[in-house]
Formats: C-alpha cells, sequence, structure tokens
C-alpha cells in the first residue's frame, strides 16, 4: 500500500499559466477528492468523484478549474490563467465509499505558488 | 451548513504535560467527527474518528477524544505530550449523504517546549 500520491509537490508558475497536478489515489478506493488549503485555514472541499463521475463541485471551484478522473483511477486538477489567489496547498483524499464512515486518506499536496 | 470551530489558534505546552484541544461543532443531524494531524510539509493524517456508541473514542499515538451532543464538542486530549506530538491539529466534521464532504477547523498550532 503506497497511499495517496501526488505529483508535483511544489509548483511555482507566472499569473496567467496552467497548471496542472494529478493525484493517484489508493488503488482499491472509488472515491477521490480534492481540497485547497490557504495559509492559516483548514482544508476547504472542492470536488469529488465517485468512479470517474464527478458529483459534486463546490463553489470555490471556478470556471478556471477543472477536474477529471478518466477511468475512476488517477485524477487532475488543472488551473486556467492562474492568479496570485490561488495560490495555496492542493490536497487530494480518497476513500472507499462502501464503508459507513468514509474515512478519507490524504496525500502530501501540491504547493502552487502563483507570481 | 455544517462549521467547526476551533477557539485555540495556537498552544505551548512543556514536554510531559497533559493537552486539551478544543472542537466544536454545528450540524443538524447526527454528526461524523473527526481530528487529522499535519506535520510541516506533510498531508492530513488521521487520529481518530467518532461516528456513534462510546463517545470516548481512542486514536492513535495515545491520542483520546470525546463527543459531548450537550456542548456540541468533540475536544482532543492526550495525557503526556511528547516533542513529536508539535504540529497543526484539524477537527473536521463529515456532512452529505455518506459523509463524502469533510469540514474542517481553522486548525490549532501545538508547540512543545522540552
Amino acid at each position: 500500500d503506497t497511499g495517496v500520491s501526488q505529483d508535483p509537490r511544489h509548483k511555482i508558475t507566472k499569473r496567467g499559466q496552467n497548471v496542472t497536478f494529478r493525484c493517484d489515489p489508493i488503488s482499491e478506493h472509488n472515491r477521490l477528492y480534492w481540497y485547497r488549503q490557504t495559509l492559516g485555514q483548514g482544508p476547504e472541499f472542492l470536488t469529488y468523484f465517485q468512479n470517474e463521475a464527478q458529483l459534486e463541485k463546490s463553489r470555490l471551484l471556478s470556471d478556471r478549474f477543472s477536474a477529471e478522473r478518466p477511468k475512476g483511477s488517477f485524477s487532475t486538477l488543472e488551473i486556467q490563467r492562474t492568479e496570485q489567489g490561488d495560490s495555496a496547498m492542493y490536497l487530494c483524499a480518497s476513500s472507499l465509499a462502501k464503508t459507513s464512515y468514509n474515512e478519507q486518506f490524504f496525500g502530501p499536496g501540491t504547493r502552487l505558488t502563483v507570481l | 451548513a455544517q462549521s467547526v470551530t476551533q477557539p485555540d489558534i495556537h498552544i505551548t505546552v512543556s514536554e510531559g504535560a497533559s493537552l486539551e484541544l478544543r472542537c466544536n461543532y454545528s450540524y443538524g443531524a447526527t454528526p461524523y467527527l473527526f481530528w487529522y494531524v499535519q506535520s510541516p510539509g506533510q498531508g492530513l493524517q488521521l487520529l481518530l474518528k467518532y461516528f456513534s456508541g462510546d463517545t470516548l473514542v481512542q486514536g492513535i499515538k495515545g491520542f483520546e477524544a470525546e463527543f459531548k451532543r450537550s456542548q456540541s464538542s468533540f475536544n482532543l486530549r492526550k495525557p503526556s505530550v511528547h516533542w513529536s506530538d508539535a504540529a497543526e491539529y484539524f477537527c473536521a466534521v463529515g456532512a452529505g449523504g455518506s459523509n463524502y464532504k469533510l469540514t474542517f477547523g481553522k486548525g490549532t498550532l501545538l508547540t512543545v517546549n522540552p
């Protein structure tokens, strides 16, 4: 069990550029989540997938953000035309839907800095 | 909508002292409650969870938490803190039809003095 992995761990980009992050969940987990954590705050829910279906998107997820989970395995989060306000830690988590309590396992995160 | 309040932004304790981190939640139904710990540059690690049953739950690393419905609280405790416990601690409530969405508090940063 390698846990949830995220790539890259750090990303520095210039305002206006597009960035893409990848998350690989625990292999048997069918649910995958994205959260955003800014300095001094707790993680905030962005979106989640059950298998390949994206079931909910937070209002925090503007139209510059898009997430996919092709074939229900890994997921990508793309931010287009990045803004300085997008600077944050982007966390991915996964869980097994059949459990009653939905314990989520988190990856190490991708820290995005927009200059 | 659900919410979580962690009243203490920063707590400092001496190694070997006892610890209590406060968490208050707001949720209309029976909550699913979690405590996570985050070390610098790391993701979140689950310490313990409460769903039902015994209101005192045991977790990893010697932590425990007590669910008090009347006070809408889920405080985290440890009888004797170790220097390695220095980290940020987050309380979270699970919501949605199968608790898919976690709402986190802002966290409490724990500093441990030698």
